[in-house]
């Protein structure tokens, strides 16, 4: 039992070039979701999924899209990465909604954007 | 906006003090409060769970709290450990999840 897996740990892009971040959770998981935090502002949500082939936007959406194909698995997408996108990325994942249920987090991902 | 906030932003104890750590928040309607802890380079691992309805909850050495309405927590640790050392942030659940930017324990030995 992996948990939550993030894939790459560490990447370092060009300004303009595209990326994939992928998630990945083996507890049959319905929630999932996509976190980035930065020094000094916590951690920001910045898109999230209810369920297989569902997604929807979080508090930091703008220049990342996400797609949940499978239900174990979370992608986060920079199609063209901005130095502002520098920062450590997580991904989560919860058997139930906010109302109920804790997350389980991934280790992470450090993003610098040159 | 929800906004939350840990107060101190960091702490140094010695090995065996009892300490609290602040969390308050501006929106009252939640669906739960959680504390996490994040040892460097890592990534959050859930301690406690108050659901709204909730006033406190206990797991071991930990104990956290939970005023609804006066938008505050605290996480109480008793006997303080080394192992102890991380930074513990505490986020609420409402309309979406939103994090305190933690605080940064150091347990001296």
């Amino acid at each position: 039992n992996a948990g939550v897996t993030q894939t790459p740990k560490f990447r370092v892009l060009k300004t303009g070039q595209s990326m994939t971040l992928l998630c990945a959770q083996d507890m049959n998981h319905e929630y999932m979701y996509w976190y980035r935090q930065d020094p000094g502002m916590g951690l920001r949500l910045i898109h999230y999924s209810v369920g297989e082939g569902t997604t929807a936007k979080g508090e930091v959406p703008d220049g990342y899209n996400v797609s949940r194909l499978k239900k174990q698995n979370f992608l986060l997408g920079l199609e063209s990465a901005a130095p502002s996108q520098t920062s450590v990325y997580f991904c989560a994942s919860s058997y139930g909604g906010r109302e109920v249920d804790t997350q389980y987090f991934g280790p992470g991902t450090r993003l610098t954007v040159l | 906006k929800q906004e939350v906030t840990q107060i101190p932003a960091a702490l140094s104890v010695p090995e065996g003090e009892n300490l609290v750590l602040n969390c308050s928040f501006t929106d009252s309607a939640i669906y739960n409060l959680q504390w996490f802890r994040q040892d460097p380079g890592k990534g959050l691992t859930s301690l406690l769970l108050i659901q709204s309805s909730q006033r406190e909850q206990t797991s071991g050495r930990l104990n956290a709290s939970l005023d609804k309405s006066s938008g505050r927590s605290t996480l109480y640790i008793a006997a303080s450990q080394p192992g102890d050392s991380a930074t513990y942030l505490c986020a609420v659940s409402g309309n979406q999840f939103y994090f305190g930017t933690g605080t940064s324990l150091t347990v001296i030995p």
